[in-house]
């Protein structure tokens, strides 16, 4: 399968700690994006990265917050100190300029955060 | 800013009934594109349509249709002959400039037998 495959697909955690998520895309895209979904809303953009580049951030994206793309290709997000208020769905996405067209995002399964 | 409104929260129909989702975007661009997802119980993001603002061509796909009105802002989304796979959310979304997408809050639709 050539999809977006972010792990772990779930993750629980106690408040204060922190956690690493991995996002690889699909092998052409050039572009990567992170989003957060919580229950009953749409998802929300976090960060936009092209290539290695982190071209976006969202003011969601507080200083607890971090992503890298460190070869332009996969790419993990972490949280420090984690609070409650970060349990939410992390979404990968990627695209290529040449696969679809703008904004054509292809999504990975979601990595389910629970901070206890 | 950019903004999408999906004003209905949940739908529920019977099997075979045609069904409609609004989509309500603001934005000061003049260029931008409108996009409907599905989202299965699985959770996994599916795309369906894009549609560019300078293109108001409705178009068909199947059972799915789009309706676009730029007098209105709206982008809207018919099913018609509703199954239960169905049954999904389905997200509204706009980009514009930078590649970030701005999604609705989603319209839980519910097809039963």
């Amino acid at each position: 399968d050539t999809g977006v495959s972010q792990d772990p697909r779930h993750k629980i955690t106690k408040r204060g700690q922190n956690v690493t998520f991995r996002c690889d895309p699909i092998s052409e895209h050039n572009r990567l994006y992170w989003y957060r979904q919580t229950l009953g809303q749409g998802p929300e953009f976090l960060t936009y990265f092209q290539n290695e580049a982190q071209l976006e951030k969202s003011r969601l994206l507080s200083d607890r917050f971090s992503a890298e793309r460190p070869k332009g290709s996969f790419s993990t997000l972490e949280i420090q100190r984690t609070e409650q208020g970060d349990s939410a769905m992390y979404l990968c996405a990627s695209s290529s300029r040449l696969a679809g067209g703008p904004g054509e995002q292809f999504f990975g399964p979601g990595t389910r955060l629970t901070v206890l | 800013a950019q903004k999408v409104t999906q004003a209905q929260t949940e739908i529920s129909v019977v099997e075979k009934e045609d069904v409609t989702l609004d989509c309500v975007y603001e934005t000061r661009d003049t260029t931008y594109y409108l996009f409907w997802y599905k989202q299965p119980p699985s959770g996994e993001l599916v795309f369906l349509i894009r549609r560019n603002s300078f293109d108001e061509q409705n178009e068909i796909s199947g059972r799915y249709s789009w309706n676009f009105q730029k007098s209105t802002s709206s982008f809207n989304f018919t099913i018609t002959a509703s199954q239960v796979v169905d049954s999904a959310v389905y997200f509204c979304g706009l980009i514009t400039g930078f590649q970030k997408l701005v999604f609705g809050t989603g319209t839980r639709l519910l097809v039963s037998p």
